[in-house]
């Protein structure tokens, strides 16, 4: 059974640095693209950052600069660095598993909040 | 890269058929074959349930189906039942701009 699991998260204050983890099983990790998507509370989903087999990253102009994704496929592991967050960071992250062009699988999501 | 445009809401009778649709643009939806959608129940995670605009991952129902014609892609659910209540969003590869994926506004679907 595939699963995905995300850890870390919680209330950082604005400015602060969090990082997300997600723990794969259930497949063959390094075969996979992989990506974070988050839902700020009561909105639509947005593609936040995503990470291609030979490491290759991709994010939108909203978290570029600030948001690293990797991988460790030794791990199994895939990893959201967030810096220099703000109230518009708020939101539930997911980890999801992308076969070219679509999202087949996904963690059940790590609520963030950035509040002071 | 602007979301794409969904309807806030559709509803239906148990049994009948509603449409969704998705409106972009030449560089999403109308420039590839790469039209996703995803259901999301409150409080859950969303899942997958067409890719490449008409295919239906194993396990999802045939009641669900997709089509794109030119910028705007539409999911169709036939034989509408109480378990298809949810948000659905539409999701396309984009090209041009920074992201990679742009997903819709979402629609909230009822049934009534």
């Amino acid at each position: 059974e595939v699963q995905l699991v995300e850890s870390g998260g919680g209330l950082i204050h604005p400015g602060g640095s969090l990082r997300l983890s997600c723990a794969a099983s259930g497949f063959s990790f390094q075969n996979y693209d992989m990506h974070w998507v988050r839902q700020r509370p009561g909105e639509g989903l947005e593609w936040v950052s995503g990470i291609g087999v030979g490491g290759r990253t991709y994010y939108p102009a909203s978290v570029k600069g600030r948001f690293t994704i990797s991988r460790e496929n030794a791990r199994d592991s895939l990893a959201l660095q967030m810096n220099n967050l703000g109230g518009g960071d708020t939101a539930i992250y997911y980890c999801a598993r992308g076969p070219p062009f679509a999202l087949d699988q996904w963690g059940q999501g790590r609520l963030v909040t950035v509040s002071s | 890269q602007s979301a794409l445009t969904q309807p806030a809401s559709v509803s239906g009778s148990p049994g009948q058929s509603i449409t969704i649709s998705c409106t972009g643009s030449n560089s999403d939806v109308g420039g590839h074959e790469f039209v996703s959608w995803y259901r999301q129940h409150p409080n859950k995670a969303p899942q997958l349930m067409i890719f490449e605009v008409t295919r239906r991952p194993s396990g999802i129902s045939n009641r669900f189906s997709g089509s794109k014609s030119g910028n705007t892609a539409s999911l169709t659910i036939s034989g509408l039942q109480a378990e298809d209540e949810a948000d659905y969003y539409c999701c396309s590869f984009a090209s041009g701009g920074s992201s990679l994926y742009v997903f819709g506004t979402g629609t909230k679907v009822t049934v009534l």
